[in-house]
């Protein structure tokens, strides 16, 4: 089944423990994304990539880093979380290269930051 | 700052009776998509509409896109309980702006009353 998997679902931290919220696709898709939903801002993009090696910065990308050394992975690290990082998080991906195409997404991780 | 903005914020109708909503962006684009959520799960993608169609359907959806006015909007007829969701409108840039970042609308919340 082709699908976009994101662990952990939920997660309650700790000011300043480093975190990670690993991504995979199953797809072979060229695109990755993250994205955090907050109340009342709809999804912004934290960063993507647009294959091995090649990331860059959505609109909200402080406090974040991201790395896709395989084309299936593309993790999201929180280095020194913080509160104002507590949010919904989604990660997609898409076909890049082939015309237009949809965006898939995984169910989403929660974080708590206290 | 989000360039795709929805309307209503939220819209609640009955059961048999249409949803319309309305979304705005500010840059050119590939295409534009529509995504559905319910309550604090995935996006699930609906329908793309690409910068050189003006309609599209699909089943008891239809968009139109307006690239002069830099707005689509999105009828579901017939509405359901089950229609009861979050919709997201995403613009997907064109190749000659330079970025990669899509940008989702803040959404709008559609409550269809049995």
């Amino acid at each position: 089944e082709a699908q976009v998997t994101q662990n952990p679902r939920y997660l309650i931290t700790v000011t300043g423990k480093k975190l990670t919220v690993t991504c995979s696709q199953n797809m072979n898709h060229e695109y990755m994304s993250w994205y955090r939903q907050d109340p009342g801002l709809g999804l912004r993009q934290i960063y993507y990539s647009m294959n091995v090696e090649v990331t860059d910065k959505g609109d909200v990308p402080e406090g974040y880093k991201v790395s896709r050394k395989e084309k299936r992975n593309f993790p999201l690290i929180l280095e020194s979380p913080s509160p104002n990082q507590t949010s919904l998080y989604f990660c997609a991906s898409k076909r890049q290269g082939a015309g237009n195409q949809p965006q898939h997404f995984g169910d989403g991780t929660r974080l708590s930051i206290l | 700052s989000q360039q795709g903005e929805e309307d209503p914020q939220a819209l609640s109708i009955q059961e048999g009776e249409n949803a319309t909503m309305n979304c705005s962006y500010k840059t050119s684009i590939n295409n534009l998509q529509w995504y559905r959520q319910n309550s604090g799960r995935g996006l699930v993608h609906l329908i793309l509409i690409r910068s050189n169609e003006r309609e599209k359907h699909s089943g008891r959806l239809r968009v139109t896109l307006d690239t002069s006015k830099k707005s689509s909007s999105l009828l579901i007829t017939a509405s359901r309980a089950a229609d009861t969701a979050s919709y997201f409108c995403a613009t997907d840039p064109s190749s000659t702006s330079g970025t990669y970042k899509y940008i989702f609308g803040t959404g709008t919340r559609l409550k269809v009353l049995a």
